[in-house]
């Protein structure tokens, strides 16, 4: 099956200092990738949608200069959580849509990474 | 605005028992339906899906029903077993966007 690597998968850092998470997909390439946040005892919530060479999507609510979404390549996405406050602490999950998005190959299955626990003091 | 509901928060069952999750949604027309296991700090990981013209699915010990009238979806572990101790998402998609429910953490007694 698919492998998705993310890293860190434990993040402690500072209020006012900037947080890189790095989403690889290691077996196939992926033009969309998704990023979720997950509060203890929550639902996945999804930030934002991740698009191979263009602009992130963002959910409604989602702050698209505070998180920023680069998808450079194919098997990349990262994350960067800018100037990290208290409440930006939390769980944050990438997932990989193997094939185009809605095309033949794609089943809607996600992989999932192994997600990057942030805390931020 | 669409909900997704799934029944309890947490199920404990003895082991070699059924456990059934149910996962209710409203307003929401979804293609299709998925359930993941998530175990604690770790990434959620895909175990069925059902499309909305399919009625049940199997797969080794777990079978889904998927009733699109009654909007609800039912998933059932059979002879549950200790390993099987983890939080159960239940995730709708049209096209390739999921929302999730906030999952039941079964437990599984030896």
């Amino acid at each position: 099956g698919a492998v998705v690597s993310q890293h860190p998968s434990r993040v402690i850092c500072k209020s006012g200092t900037s947080v890189k998470i790095e989403c690889r997909s290691l077996d196939f390439q992926a033009t969309t990738m998704f990023w979720y946040r997950q509060f203890p005892k929550q639902s996945l919530m999804l930030m934002a949608t991740s698009n191979e060479g263009s602009k992130a999507t963002y959910e409604q609510g989602v702050e698209k200069d505070k998180f920023l979404i680069n998808h450079a390549s194919l098997t990349l996405s990262t994350l960067t959580v800018t100037s990290a406050h208290p409440e930006d602490s939390s769980f944050y999950i990438c997932s990989v849509l193997p094939g185009l998005a809605g095309g033949p190959t794609s089943t809607g299955e996600l992989f999932f990474g192994e997600g990057s626990r942030l805390t931020v003091l | 605005s669409q909900k997704i509901e799934q029944n309890s928060e947490a199920l404990n069952i003895q082991e070699g028992k059924t456990a059934t999750l149910t996962c209710n949604y409203t307003n929401y027309s979804p293609a299709y339906l998925q359930w993941y296991r998530q175990d604690p700090g770790r990434g959620p990981v895909f175990l069925l899906l059902i499309r909305e013209n399919e009625k049940e699915k199997r797969k080794e010990r777990l079978k889904v029903t998927f009733d699109t009238t009654l909007k609800q979806s039912l998933f059932h572990i059979t002879a549950s077993q200790p390993a099987d101790s983890a939080t159960y998402l239940c995730a709708l998609g049209n096209d390739y966007k999921l929302s999730f429910g906030a999952g039941t953490t079964v437990t599984v007694r030896a």
